[in-house]
Parts: structure tokens; sequence; C-alpha cells
């Protein structure tokens, strides 16, 4: 059964603090994203990477960075974070070598207070 | 940039009723089209896609593509209240076949 995991579910932080979203699939998928989803506007692109170490930037990165060193993983990186990085964190991956079905992962729940 | 833009933004039916729901796009050169659905507190979740113009039918949903028109639908029929959900169309940008964009959603409630 095709599956996308993340972790933490919920997450509560600090402004200021680091926060690490992590992300796992065991399809071997090639493509991976990381979006966020607030009421009103929808899902955003924050990061897309086609493969280990090979990362470009979606419609919103600022204040994010990602890392991939596996095919399985990926991560996203919060440094210093802001109020308004409050939001629920979705990733996904997608199979092939170009647009394809994207699977989503169960989101993360994230408030900086 | 791709805009994707949904309509409506929030519809109620009765359950067995037909639902229509619309998304327009701007870039013309996009060649791939696809609705999501996702439950209150749950993932998206890939409902069907179409890459030519035309319709395609699967089960009780149907999406329909105008390319000219800068134009695709999602029509469900004989509507449950378990197809109650936010509806999210997408579009690759032209530029980009990795990238998708998608709509804000429309919010689906069929009452029973």
């Amino acid at each position: 059964d095709m599956k996308v995991t993340q972790m933490p579910r919920y997450l509560i932080k600090r402004m200021g603090e680091n926060v690490l979203l992590e992300c796992g699939q065991d399809m071997s998928h090639e493509t991976m994203y990381w979006y966020r989803q607030d009421p009103g506007l929808g899902l955003q692109l924050i990061y897309i990477s086609y493969d280990v170490d090979s990362n470009s930037e979606g419609d919103i990165p600022k204040g994010y960075r990602v890392s991939r060193k596996k095919r399985e993983h990926f991560s996203l990186i919060l440094d210093s974070a802001k109020t308004n990085q409050t939001s629920v964190y979705f990733c996904a991956s997608s199979p092939g070598q170009g647009v394809d079905t994207q699977y989503f992962g169960p989101g993360t729940r994230l408030l900086v207070l | 940039q791709q805009k994707v833009q949904q309509s409506p933004e929030s519809l109620i039916v009765p359950e067995g009723a037909m639902t229509s729901l619309n998304c327009t796009f701007s870039d013309s050169a996009s060649q791939y089209f696809a609705w999501y659905r996702q439950h209150s507190g749950k993932a998206p979740k890939a409902l069907m896609s179409i890459f030519s113009n035309g319709e395609k039918e699967e089960g009780r949903f149907t999406i329909h593509l105008n390319k000219a028109s800068l134009h695709f639908s999602l029509h469900i029929r004989d509507s449950q209240p378990s197809d109650s959900a936010l509806y999210l169309c997408a579009v690759n940008s032209g530029g980009s076949n990795y990238k998708l964009t998608f709509g804000k959603g429309t919010l689906l409630t069929v009452t029973p």
C-alpha cells in the first residue's frame, strides 16, 4: 500500500526556534514536494525535490529550506520560525519524471507562538 | 505565472443530485488537469486527471476539459453525503512538467 508519512503530526514552537518537519515515502518516487495550506489561500508550493540533492524553489520558499539525502526522505527546515509560518504543512510525492498524480502525507499542523 | 480559479467557493446540494464544479486556468500551454478531494482534517487525494480535450468518466465522476476556453470541470452524479469535502483543481504550468498549481477549492456539502 503506497504511503507518505509525516512527522510530527502536531507541533507547537515559539517564535525564533528552529523547526524540522520530516517526510517519508515507501514508493521510491523520484519527485517530492512541500506545500503549506492556509484558509482562503489553498495549497502553496514551497519546494520541489527532483531526486537526492536536487531541489528547486517553489512559489513561497522564503523562510524555508529543504534537505533530501535519501530518495525516500525529504525534510523541511524553518530556521528561526515566525508566527506567520503557522500553518498546515503537507508533503507529497509523485512517481514520474514529469507531471503525475501526487500522493499526499497526512500533514503537520504547526503553531508558532 | 499560472493562475487557477475555482467556482463556486461553496456549494450545498441534496443527496442524489448532480454536482458541477468549475476551474479556469490562465496558461494556454498547460497539459495536465486534475481534481483532488480533501475531507476535513485529511490529506488531499487525487480523484482523476485528463490530458486531452474532451470528457473522461470514472464511476460517478466525469471530468470535462475545454482548452480553448481555459476551463475544465468536475461533475458528480448521484451525490452522496460521503462526497462532502473540499475539491481542489490542479493544473501544471506550461513551462514545468513537475509543478502543479492548485485552486483555492470548492467546499461541497451534500445533505441527506
